[in-house]
Parts: structure tokens; C-alpha cells; sequence
């Protein structure tokens, strides 16, 4: 079946612009998460949604950041006024299919390049 | 919060030697440990996890351990293959049911013919 897609696969904005970051978590998976990987290191995490409702969003690094999930399925992170500190990989990942409901998938990331 | 340290940061290893990466986290609450396999610019693969009710897991070349009394888990990779070559991430998680992971900071694995 299809895995996590995301979308774009790449994002070149200008400091102090809004951006969006589109994820399509795996059918019926009901947990999707959001990390952030910056070069050289491991994923970072930023929120994770149980259905529609953020469950634990304690990674967000401040209020420009905001993630939402309305129907449970896909999510969209969103950032304003980007920083070039922003820049990073965004990847998104999902859980809770039949079978180990531990196992995250993650999607390609989104490279998030901030001017 | 947790924290997971991974060593070492980066391994070469000859074609057909076995590889070992370690791991230590923090939090004694932690109870789920997968190993991801991340190609250059590629999504980051789950290759194997363990449970804390459990010491050790295999699957073919691939096997991994746990300690719990000495918050320690390794990666075992036998008979290398270039294929195998990519950065590796442990990663921990507190719960083990839809819970954040922290990951390592990842080593890279060279093998070599």
C-alpha cells in the first residue's frame, strides 16, 4: 500500500515568510508526528497527533510553529515568519495500523530551505 | 526528558565483518528501542526494534540487544555487505504506544570491499 507522502518535497523561502508543510499519513494509521532533522543529526520531535487532537506538542520550538489535523488524516505544519535557524529537513511520520501499533513510518521530508 | 547517546559516529568495516552500535538512554520508563536505516537524502527505514520484555531480537544479519539494569542496546550487523552502508539512528520511546521517539545522533556506517 502507499506509505507517507509529503508534499513539497522542497521549500525555498525568503526570512520572515509563511510556509506550509503538507503530510499524508498511511490509511487508518491514527498517530502522525513531526520531526524535525537538521544536518548531521537525529530526527528531532516537534507534535504528535492522536486522531484530530494534538496529543503531545511539547517539541514545538516556539509559537511560530503550528500544526493541525482537522479530519484525523492528513496534517499540516506551519510555520510564520520563518528564520533561517528554520532551516531543516521536516519529516512526518505515522502509526497505530493493524499489527505493532509502536512502529513509526516516516515519510521523504520536506527540505526547508530558509533565506 | 530522555536522552539517547549513540556510539560511535561513524564505523568502517571491511565487506563480511560484523559491525556494532551501541546505545544509552536515560529514562528507566523507556520500554520500546527501534533502529532506523537512513540512506543520503532518503526517509529514514525501520530495519529492527526490541521491547523491554525482551533481551534480544533477530532477523537474518540483523539482531539486537538490550540491558535494561544498565540502560544499554546495541545493533549487531554480520557479514556486511556494501548495501548496508548508511547512517543508523537507536532511537528510545517511553510509552511504546503512539509516543514520541528520541533518537541518537547517528552513526555512519561505511563498509567497504
Amino acid at each position: 500500500g502507499a506509505g507517507v507522502s509529503q508534499t513539497p518535497s522542497n521549500k525555498v523561502t525568503e526570512k520572515g515568510k509563511y510556509v506550509e508543510l503538507r503530510c499524508d499519513p498511511i490509511s487508518g494509521h491514527t498517530a502522525l508526528y513531526w520531526y524535525r532533522q537538521s544536518l548531521g543529526q537525529g530526527p528531532e520531535f516537534l507534535i504528535y497527533f492522536q486522531g484530530t487532537g494534538a496529543a503531545d506538542d511539547s517539541g514545538l520550538p516556539n509559537d511560530r510553529f503550528f500544526a493541525v489535523r482537522p479530519e484525523g488524516s492528513v496534517s499540516t505544519l506551519k510555520i510564520q515568519r520563518t528564520e533561517r535557524g528554520d532551516s531543516a529537513v521536516y519529516l512526518c511520520a505515522s502509526s497505530g495500523g493493524r499489527g505493532s501499533t509502536d512502529t513509526q513510518y516516516f515519510g521523504p521530508g520536506t527540505r526547508l530551505t530558509v533565506l | 526528558g530522555e536522552n539517547v547517546e549513540q556510539h560511535p559516529s561513524t564505523l568502517s568495516v571491511q565487506e563480511g565483518d560484523s559491525a556494532v552500535i551501541k546505545c544509552t538512554y536515560s529514562d528507566s520508563a523507556s520500554n520500546y528501542f527501534p533502529w532506523y536505516k537512513q540512506e543520503l537524502g532518503k526517509r529514514p527505514q525501520l530495519i529492527i526494534d526490541i521491547r523491554s520484555n525482551v533481551g534480544e531480537k533477530k532477523d537474518q544479519r540483523i539482531a539486537v540487544t538490550l540491558n535494561k539494569t544498565a540502560k544499554h542496546f546495541s545493533l549487531h550487523i554480520t557479514e556486511t555487505q556494501p548495501e548496508d552502508s548508511a547512517v543508523y539512528f537507536c532511537a528510545a520511546s517511553t510509552t511504546g504506544t503512539a509516543s514520541k521517539l528520541t533518537f541518537g545522533t547517528g552513526t555512519r556506517l561505511q563498509v567497504t570491499l
